[in-house]
């Protein structure tokens, strides 16, 4: 079954650093999206992107944050200058046509903020 | 405004009881989505399963069932016989029609003792 593969699995940096998250969705999907899960707490709705472009964002998304899909195939998050408190899970997502299809989600990346 | 409220933290059972795992939602919209995920001690999201606002029949797939009722707002999820496998923190989300992402609950984690 095809999945939504994250790199790395876990990452350090020290705060002040910047950080590319990497994603590869699933490969006929349209919509992406990113989610963060600080340890314990809720998973919560970063940003979506659709048609090459963010169609969605949340507060938690702000300058610090930018997104692209430089080819066909991948999908990042960069973190331009890390703060402690970005310190988190975070999960890369897709879906396919329809907006009611089931968002996949990769298996994560720990970023961890020194 | 959103809101998935999971009120139970923490759930332990032991191996083949039957346990339900409960979540109450709100939105002023009429139509809307709700989902159930299962994060695994591996730390991914896996999707359990997607209900609309207009189905109210209940979903039987195997030890899984789940139970909803726009009278309580109120998507409850049960296993039966629960396995250790079962061991999880399982979330409930809402997404709204034409939105992008999902308002999640805090989770419940289940602990199945064998």
């Amino acid at each position: 079954e095809p999945e939504v593969t994250q790199t790395p699995s876990h990452q350090v940096t020290q705060m002040g650093q910047e950080v590319i998250l990497r994603c590869v969705p699933i490969s006929n999907h349209l919509y992406f999206y990113w989610y963060r899960q600080i340890l314990g707490q809720k998973v919560e709705f970063l940003v979506s992107f659709y048609n090459n472009e963010i169609s969605e964002k949340s507060e938690i998304f702000d300058d610090q944050f930018s997104v692209e899909r430089p080819d066909g195939s991948n999908f990042t998050l960069k973190i331009r200058s890390t703060k402690l408190e970005d310190s988190a899970m975070y999960f890369c997502a897709s879906r396919g046509r329809g907006y009611v299809s089931p968002l996949h989600f990769g298996n994560g990346t720990r970023l961890t903020v020194t | 405004a959103q809101k998935v409220t999971q009120a139970q933290t923490e759930i332990s059972v032991v191996e083949k009881e039957d346990v339900t795992l409960d979540c109450v939602y709100e939105t002023r919209d009429t139509t809307y989505y709700l989902f159930w995920y299962k994060q695994p001690p591996s730390g991914e999201l896996v999707f359990l399963i997607r209900r609309n606002s207009f189905d109210e029949q209940n979903e039987i797939s195997g030890r899984y069932s789940w139970n909803f009722q726009k009278s309580t707002s109120s998507f409850n999820f049960t296993i039966t016989a629960s396995q250790v496998v079962d061991s999880a923190v399982y979330f409930c989300a809402l997404s709204l029609t034409g939105a992008n992402n999902l308002f999640f609950g805090t989770g419940t984690r289940l602990t199945v003792i064998p």
